[in-house]
């Protein structure tokens, strides 16, 4: 079967750095996304790996390692506004998008 | 560019009557669209996979004859969710997919209630 490991919820501090896990056993790989979603919208891409390694957008950095079948989110400089649900997906050898269970990252002043 | 809008964005509707939610892309073609279902502090589920000209394909636990997919033309697909129940309340999102793009597109999702 298909299955996307997230922890459910982190709370961090404003300003400070979180790191969001995720772990993946999918039926085929081709790509691995990040999305932000906000309470009663639709999920907004915030990054794409489909190689190995980093990849850096500003305050977001994304790290895939394939072979391990993890990647995480880092959210640097925390800010209220980054408090939302942020979603793994996963495109499967189907070319479905198989999603986490999300993680609730609560950001604390 | 890669905009997909939804409508409705809202609606409810009494028990047993049914819902027509549409999904469009705007200003590409979208080879592929998904249909999704949120249920409150949940993930989304993926619930069906359309291509244009061709049935839909459900994911298991999806009863395709509750949940009607119409995918006419390569930038129009349909959800008909059939005698809808107060458990079919959800958040119904789509996106679209384009041959020229490794991503997903999202619609801005419909909140159906069902009373």
């Amino acid at each position: 079967g298909q299955n996307i490991d997230q922890p459910t919820e982190m709370t961090a501090t404003e300003g400070a750095i979180v790191q969001i896990n995720c772990t993946y056993q999918t039926s085929g790989f081709n790509g691995l996304f990040w999305y932000q979603q906000h309470a009663g919208e639709a999920p907004t891409f915030l990054s794409y790996n489909v190689l190995d390694g980093l990849e850096e957008k500003g305050r977001f950095s994304s790290f895939l390692s394939r072979s391990k079948g993890y990647s995480y989110l880092l959210l640097k400089e925390l800010q209220m506004k980054d408090s939302a649900s942020y979603l793994c997906a996963v495109r499967d050898g189907g070319q479905n998008f198989v999603f986490g269970p999300g993680t609730r990252l609560s950001v604390l002043p | 560019g890669a905009v997909v809008s939804q409508h409705p964005s809202w609606v409810i509707c009494k028990s047993g009557t049914s819902v027509k939610i549409e999904c469009r892309s705007l200003d590409f073609q979208a080879t592929t669209m998904f249909w999704y279902r949120q249920f409150p502090k949940q993930s989304l589920m993926l619930m069906a996979t359309s291509n244009e000209g061709s049935k839909a394909t459900y994911e298991q636990g999806v009863e395709k004859d509750k949940f009607l997919i119409n995918h006419a033309s390569l930038t129009l697909s349909t959800l008909t969710v059939t005698s809808a129940h107060p458990e079919d309340s959800s958040f119904y999102i789509c996106s679209a997919t384009s041959v020229l793009s490794y991503e997903q597109y999202f619609g801005p999702g419909t909140r159906l209630t069902v009373t």
